[in-house]
């Protein structure tokens, strides 16, 4: 199975500031990776497709970038709806395997 | 739109089987794949298997080949997953994901408790 490591597993940042997740792949997967938000009691949202496409509705200050096995994950100014958990998901290979998540809290 | 709606939350005791619906709406349901992912407590998403909605063919995780059936009817426009063999491990909250990941369910609560 790809392991994906997602780090940090939890981040803690003011309001506005710039939020920067990692998801690193076991092996190539080109770009078909995914990015959620969690929220408690809710199904993951994705936000971004294919590591770097913005998902229709979803405000252009999240973004993704990457290929390969390195990916990143942006928030340029975290406002505070945006606490919830965050995970990548990789669908090159089966299984399909997510990341452990990143929590972001507000400072 | 489209959306994906699950049934209720289940309580089953250890040895029971569960069956989760997903019922789809807003798009053509026998054009896509529909996964299973479950959530434990703490645990990170977990992807269970995928049904084609068109054909029925399945393709299931190696961890719960034997303990997952996934099926549909397509003239609900709903796919089914079924666990046996139920043990508190299994204790999750479990989704419907289709339209290449893009739109999920609300999520099922199941619980396994003597």
């Amino acid at each position: 199975d790809i392991q994906m490591t997602q780090s940090p597993s939890s981040l803690s940042a003011s309001v506005g500031d710039r939020v920067t997740i990692t998801c690193q792949a076991s092996q190539d997967i080109s770009n078909y990776l995914n990015w959620y938000q969690q929220k408690p009691g809710k199904a993951p949202k994705l936000l971004i497709y294919d590591a770097s496409n913005l998902e229709t509705g979803v405000p252009s200050r999240f973004s993704g970038s990457g290929s390969g096995t390195d990916f990143t994950f942006t928030i340029s100014s975290l406002q505070p709806e945006d606490i919830a958990t965050y995970y990548c998901l990789q669908f090159d290979y089966v299984p399909p395997t997510f990341g452990q998540g990143t929590r972001l809290e507000i400072k | 739109q489209v959306q994906l709606v699950q049934s209720g939350a289940e309580v089953k005791k250890p040895g029971a089987s569960v069956k989760v619906s997903c019922k789809a709406s807003g798009y053509t349901f026998t054009n896509i794949v529909m996964h299973w992912v479950r959530q434990a407590p703490g645990q990170r998403l977990e992807w269970m298997g995928w049904i084609n909605a068109g054909n029925g063919n399945t393709k299931y995780s190696q961890k719960f080949q034997g303990r997952v059936t996934n099926t549909r009817d397509t003239s609900a426009s709903t796919a089914y997953m079924e666990l046996s063999s139920l043990r508190s491990e299994d204790t999750a909250v479990y989704y419907c994901a289709s339209l290449y990941w893009r739109v999920w369910g609300q999520g099922t609560t199941v619980t396994v408790s003597s």
